[in-house]
């Protein structure tokens, strides 16, 4: 069974350095690229970039580029998602998120609350 | 950037009832590259149907999903409680990947 296990629960001081992780687990891990989504309370998903694990290619939302790094262990089948400098308005539930062959986002993580805060 | 406007907003209905959500696309989209996503009250989103009218695994018959260049329609033929929720719509033609803002479907 397809598995997804995101890290726990963040909550930073803004400038603070953020790395959140997902693990994957009930298939080959290196072959199907693994997205990032994130999710303001309330509000809707945002597609922020992803990653190819096999090879490490990542492709980045225009909205999110320089702002995060998408990096990948394949050695252990997680990827992770990294801010330098975090801002309040990075508080957000952020997804991992399976892309089929297709590129339809077939299984989720069930999601890592990032709070940053002063 | 592909941009997706779905409707309407929200949306009353009651169990037994048919549901019809929209959304458009403000370019053509190719129909082998729609989804439609289903996100219960606290938990994550997960997949209903891809390439526009495939169901994902399990997800019951129910949920169908119709639609062509800028225009695609999930229909939930008859609600169930557990269809009261917030779905989206997501092209995956073209990087960035882009999702609609969402409908609330709430019980009347």
């Amino acid at each position: 069974e397809v598995h997804l296990l995101q890290s726990g629960i963040e909550m930073k001081k803004p400038g603070e350095s953020l790395k959140i992780s997902c693990k994957g687990s009930g298939y080959r891990f290196s072959n199907y690229w693994i997205a990032w989504v994130r999710q303001k309370s309330g509000k809707g998903l945002e597609w922020m970039g992803m990653i190819y694990p096999g090879d490490s290619e990542t492709r980045y939302s225009p909205s999110f580029q320089g702002l995060v790094t998408v990096s990948a262990d394949k050695s252990i089948s997680t990827v992770s998602l990294q801010w330098n400098s975090p801002k309040a308005s990075d508080t957000a539930m952020y997804y991992c998120v399976r892309l089929a062959g297709d590129a339809f986002f077939d299984y989720w993580g069930q999601g890592t609350l990032v709070t940053v805060s002063s | 950037e592909i941009l997706l406007t779905q409707s309407p907003g929200a949306l009353s209905l009651s169990p037994g009832e048919r549901a019809t959500l929209s959304c458009r696309a403000s370019q053509s989209v190719s129909s082998a590259y729609f989804a439609w996503y289903q996100q219960r009250p606290g938990q994550a989103p997960r997949l209903l149907i891809y390439s526009t009218s495939n169901r994902a695994t399990d997800i019951p018959d129910r949920f169908s999903g119709s639609g062509s260049g800028t225009d695609f329609t999930l229909t939930i033929s008859r609600l169930e409680p557990e269809d009261f929720a917030v779905y989206y719509c997501q092209q995956y033609v073209s990087s960035p990947y882009t999702f609609g803002q969402g409908t609330n479907l709430e019980i009347k």
